[in-house]
C-alpha cells in the first residue's frame, strides 16, 4: 500500500523559534497533500490543503503567515510553524492520496512541543 | 458547513459483547471513512465506504453507510481487548476525495 512519511516524528523547540515538518509520499506522487492538527484527546482538524506548484488553501481560522506550507514536488510538502508558541504544541499529521478517487494515506505524525 | 457527529464518545464494554458506534453527518456525501487511532499514534485505515448501502467487514468489525439517512455504523462483534482504541469517522466534504471532516472520535475500552 501507499506510504506517507513524516520527519521529524517529534520535536521540542523554544518559544519564538520556527520549526519545519516534512511530509513525503514514498511510493506514489501526490498533487495534493493535507495537513491536520490534533490536540490531546481531540479529533483531527484540517489546517490546510497543500497543492503542488501553487499556494496552499487554508481553513478558516488558520493563520497562513504562521503556518507556512510549501509543496515543492509531487512527493514532498513542508509545514513550517513560525514564531512558535506553547499553544502551538500539538500532534501534526499529514495525508496524501493518489488522485481524486482515492483514500487518504496518513503519515505517522509529528509531535511538536514548544517550551 | 459539514458537521460530523459520533455516538457514543466514550464506550466501555466487556470482552465478548457486541456494540455499534454511530456516525451522523449534516450534508450530502457519498464517501465515508473509518479510522482507528491508538494512543500516541497516527491513523490506521479501517474501511472506505463509497456508495449508499456499502457494507464492509474485517474481522470483528463491520461498517455500513446509508447516504440517505446520512448515517454510518461501525459494529463490533464479540469485542476483544485488542480493539481498545479511538475510532474516527471522516466524511469527504466535497464528495470527490480527500478533503475530510472528522468526527470527534469514540474512545473504546474493552475490559476483560
Amino acid at each position: 500500500g501507499a506510504v506517507v512519511s513524516q520527519h521529524p516524528s517529534w520535536v521540542i523547540c523554544k518559544s519564538g523559534t520556527s520549526v519545519k515538518i516534512e511530509c513525503r509520499s514514498l511510493d506514489f506522487q501526490a498533487t495534493t497533500m493535507f495537513w491536520y492538527r490534533q490536540f490531546p484527546k481531540q479529533s483531527l482538524m484540517l489546517m490546510a490543503t497543500s497543492n503542488e506548484g501553487s499556494k496552499a488553501t487554508y481553513e478558516q481560522g488558520v493563520e497562513k503567515d504562521k503556518f507556512l506550507i510549501n509543496h515543492a514536488s509531487l512527493t514532498l510538502s513542508t509545514l513550517t510553524v513560525t514564531s512558535a508558541h506553547p499553544e502551538d504544541s500539538s500532534f501534526y499529521i499529514c495525508s496524501a492520496g493518489q488522485g481524486l478517487v482515492s483514500e487518504q494515506y496518513f503519515g505517522p505524525g509529528t509531535r511538536l512541543t514548544v517550551t | 458547513e459539514l458537521k460530523v457527529e459520533q455516538n457514543p464518545l466514550f464506550l466501555s464494554m466487556q470482552e465478548g459483547k457486541n456494540y455499534t458506534i454511530y456516525c451522523n453527518y449534516s450534508t450530502t456525501s457519498d464517501r465515508l471513512y473509518w479510522y482507528r487511532q491508538d494512543p500516541g499514534k497516527s491513523l490506521e485505515s479501517l474501511f472506505v465506504l463509497l456508495s449508499n448501502g456499502a457494507v464492509k467487514q474485517e474481522g470483528r468489525l463491520m461498517a455500513s453507510l446509508d447516504t440517505k439517512a446520512r448515517l454510518s455504523t461501525l459494529h463490533i462483534t464479540a469485542a476483544v481487548h485488542d480493539l481498545s482504541a479511538t475510532y474516527f469517522c471522516a466524511v469527504d466534504r466535497y464528495n470527490y476525495g480527500q478533503n475530510f471532516v472528522f468526527g470527534p472520535g469514540t474512545r473504546l475500552s474493552v475490559l476483560p
